[in-house]
């Protein structure tokens, strides 16, 4: 299964409403991950099944979607999340990711 | 807390064999499935391969199968990528992951290890 997500790459002004999209090539459900992953760091697990938040993130980020089509939402951006953010399809293996979208300072 | 810490990284010729571990800590580790994960340099993730908890289902990228092999040892706590065949390709850091059970044999991850570079290079 192919994972397309874009923008590659936006700028944005801390508080701004920031979302990415994510394409499956084909249906995988909700079996559909999240992951911020700042430079020179591991990844941290944002969400899972779509829209479920892992334990600890803000309340800022959001998930949406199924099937094919995909979004991560980030309300309000702060300066800490300045990163690049991947998807990632567990449904079919082998399990694949998105090629990323960087998030980064107007 | 969770932790996972990998090691075995470094420099290896091409066509040579390297294996990584990854031990765990803080939590049950013969009760979860865990990947392995990599991420050359500048690009983007690549998902390498899974065991289930108990080491008898295991699945792999289409750019290892063949050539890298995924297993655990439950007593130790400790997960093994064993890499054979090595190429330039695959130079990246290697990330082990815990996975969740989700559904169907399905197993998203929650918590990564801080990763190993190996550099194949002569």
């Amino acid at each position: 299964i192919q994972m397309a997500q874009s923008p590659s790459s936006l700028s944005a002004s801390v508080g701004d409403r920031v979302t990415i999209t994510c394409r499956a090539s084909q249906d995988i459900s909700n079996y559909l991950a999240w992951f911020q992953q700042k430079p020179g760091k591991a990844p941290k697990s944002l969400i899972y099944a779509a829209s479920t938040l892992q334990s600890g993130v803000p309340s800022r980020f959001s998930g949406s979607g199924s099937e094919t089509d995909f979004t991560l939402t980030i309300s309000s951006l702060q300066p800490e999340d300045f990163a690049t953010y991947y998807c990632q399809q567990y449904n079919t293996y082998p399990f694949t990711f998105g090629p990323g979208t960087k998030v980064d300072i107007k | 807390q969770v932790q996972l810490v990998e090691s075995g990284g470094g420099v290896v010729q091409p066509g040579r064999s390297l294996r990584l571990s990854c031990v765990a800590s803080g939590f049950t580790f013969g009760s979860f499935a865990i990947h392995w994960v990599r991420q050359a340099p500048g690009k983007g993730l690549e998902w390498v391969a899974l065991t289930s908890y108990d080491g008898k289902n295991k699945y792999y990228g289409d750019s290892v199968k063949g050539r890298f092999i995924i297993s655990r040892d439950n007593s130790k706590n400790t997960l093994y990528l064993q890499m054979n065949s090595l190429g330039p390709e695959d130079t990246a850091v290697y990330y082990c992951a815990r996975g969740r059970y989700y559904d169907s044999g399905s197993f998203y991850i929650d918590y990564w290890g801080q990763g190993t570079l190996v550099t194949v290079s002569s």
